[in-house]
């Protein structure tokens, strides 16, 4: 079973910054078989990044994604203050499925 | 446009049962294996099922193996869970989505909202 560790748990920052979410894999992730998600209080997650590092439909492109291996990373590259949510990555290389904790994203 | 309508939520006392159905629209439902994904009160999100398309395939976490039922009636656009013998640690928010393949080893592109399940006596 892979564990997925997320890192920071919570990532306090001002709009306009850099954000950098970090997901590290207790085992190799098959074929980048990763994605990651933002969810904003009271909603549904959605679907940012898939296969690592492809931008998922209408995603902005400050969004990119990143890595291989056991690690990932997300990178916001100007935050904007929708964009203040927490956010969790997700194996589907090998059963069973997997999320990461989640990091929590704020105003500073 | 993609749509997916949870139901059947709600307080069950210990030991009790419900069941949980997912309406689909927007998409060939019969094309695409589905999940079900929880969330505890201030928790994060882990996956609980999984089935492929037509029903035939079906996956589960070893939390929950024995004691939760996936299936689907592609007839009618729907998935369900059957979840019986039901213990406090099963309280969360449970989420349906959509695998953007007919396979759970993919990422899941749509939500619904969510039916609340409270295992409480």
């Amino acid at each position: 079973e892979i564990v997925l560790t997320q890192s920071p748990g919570t990532l306090s920052l001002s709009p306009g910054e850099r954000a950098i979410l970090s997901c590290r894999a207790s085992q190799s992730v098959i074929t980048r078989y990763l994605a990651w998600y933002q969810q904003k209080p009271g909603q549904a997650p959605r679907l940012l990044i898939d296969g690592a590092s492809s931008r998922a439909t209408g995603i902005p492109d400050r969004f990119s994604g990143s890595g291989s291996g056991t690690d990932f990373t997300l990178t916001i590259s100007r935050l904007e203050p929708e964009d203040f949510a927490v956010y969790y990555c997700q194996q589907y290389g090998r059963s069973p499925l997997a999320f990461g904790g989640g990091t929590k994203v704020e105003i500073k | 446009e993609v749509h997916l309508l949870e139901s059947g939520g709600g307080l069950v006392q210990p030991g009790g049962s419900l069941r949980l159905s997912c309406a689909a629209s927007g998409f060939s439902f019969a094309n695409y294996a589905m999940s079900w994904v929880r969330q505890a009160p201030g928790g994060g999100l882990k996956w609980v099922s999984s089935i492929g398309g037509s029903g035939t395939a079906t996956y589960y976490a070893d939390s929950v193996k024995g004691r939760f039922t996936i299936s689907r009636d592609n007839s009618k656009n729907t998935l369900y869970l059957q979840v019986n013998s039901l213990r406090a640690e099963d309280t969360a928010l449970y989420y349906c989505a959509k695998h953007p393949y007919d396979t759970n080893r993919a990422s899941f592109d749509y939500w619904g909202q969510g039916t609340l399940v409270t295992v409480s006596s």
